[in-house]
């Protein structure tokens, strides 16, 4: 089953508390990004990665960090630092085409986060 | 309509009425735009893309409508259906050190009576 993976579709953190959340895709994609949606609200950019080893700051990184050791995963770390965590939270994936603005992202199911 | 606050601007149709959902973009250099629907609690699905070279482009009960001059994008749906029903986002191209991103609109909301 091709796709991308999200877990978990809950999760609650603490106050003080660091909470990772994991995005896995099977489709042999590049490129990677976390977004993060306010109720009734678009889409808002994170971070985001064009390829293993290396990520970018989006529109609103502070408070958030990323890592990108593997091809297929993209896990997104909610720091304490982060005031206002509540949110939906979407992981993307696409093929990375240089120079090119065409860019299809296929995203996951989404994990809630919310503060206890 | 404009967004206001919290509130998605919201369009209600009847089941089988052809629906128009409108989006204006930012950015006059953008290249390529993306329409994306959205059922609650899920995350976004690809519907229908296009080039800023083209001014129209269907799909299956789908047409995207690009007007550069105005910067703005429709997407129209035929015969909706309540399957239908989900907030629609349009996304914009920007490019990054060479690489593109995507910049999403606020969204609207669909929704359809049997």
């Amino acid at each position: 089953d091709g796709g991308i993976t999200q877990s978990p579709k809950y999760l609650f953190r603490k106050e003080g508390q660091n909470v990772t959340l994991s995005c896995e895709q099977n489709l042999n994609h590049d490129a990677m990004y976390w977004y993060r949606q306010d109720p009734g609200q678009g889409l808002r950019l994170i971070y985001y990665s064009q390829i293993v080893n290396d990520f970018q700051k989006g529109d609103i990184a502070e408070g958030y960090s990323v890592s990108r050791e593997k091809k297929e995963s993209f896990p997104l770390t909610v720091t304490s630092a982060q005031k206002n965590p509540t949110a939906f939270y979407l992981c993307a994936s696409s093929a990375r085409l240089a120079g090119v603005a065409k860019n299809i992202q296929y995203f996951g199911a989404g994990t809630r986060l919310s503060v206890l | 309509g404009e967004s206001v606050g919290l509130h998605l601007p919201t369009l209600s149709v009847q089941e089988g009425d052809n629906s128009i959902i409108n989006c204006a973009y930012s950015n006059s250099a953008s290249d390529y735009f993306i329409w994306y629907k959205q059922e609650s609690g899920k995350g976004p699905q690809f519907i229908i893309d296009i080039r800023s070279n083209m001014d129209k482009r269907q799909g299956q009960r789908v047409t995207v409508l690009l007007n550069k001059t105005v910067k703005h994008l429709s997407l129209q749906i035929a015969a909706t259906q309540p399957g239908d029903s989900a907030v629609y986002f349009c996304a914009e191209t920007v490019m990054n050190s060479g690489y593109s991103t995507l910049t999403f609109g606020k969204g609207t909301m669909l929704l359809v009576s049997p």
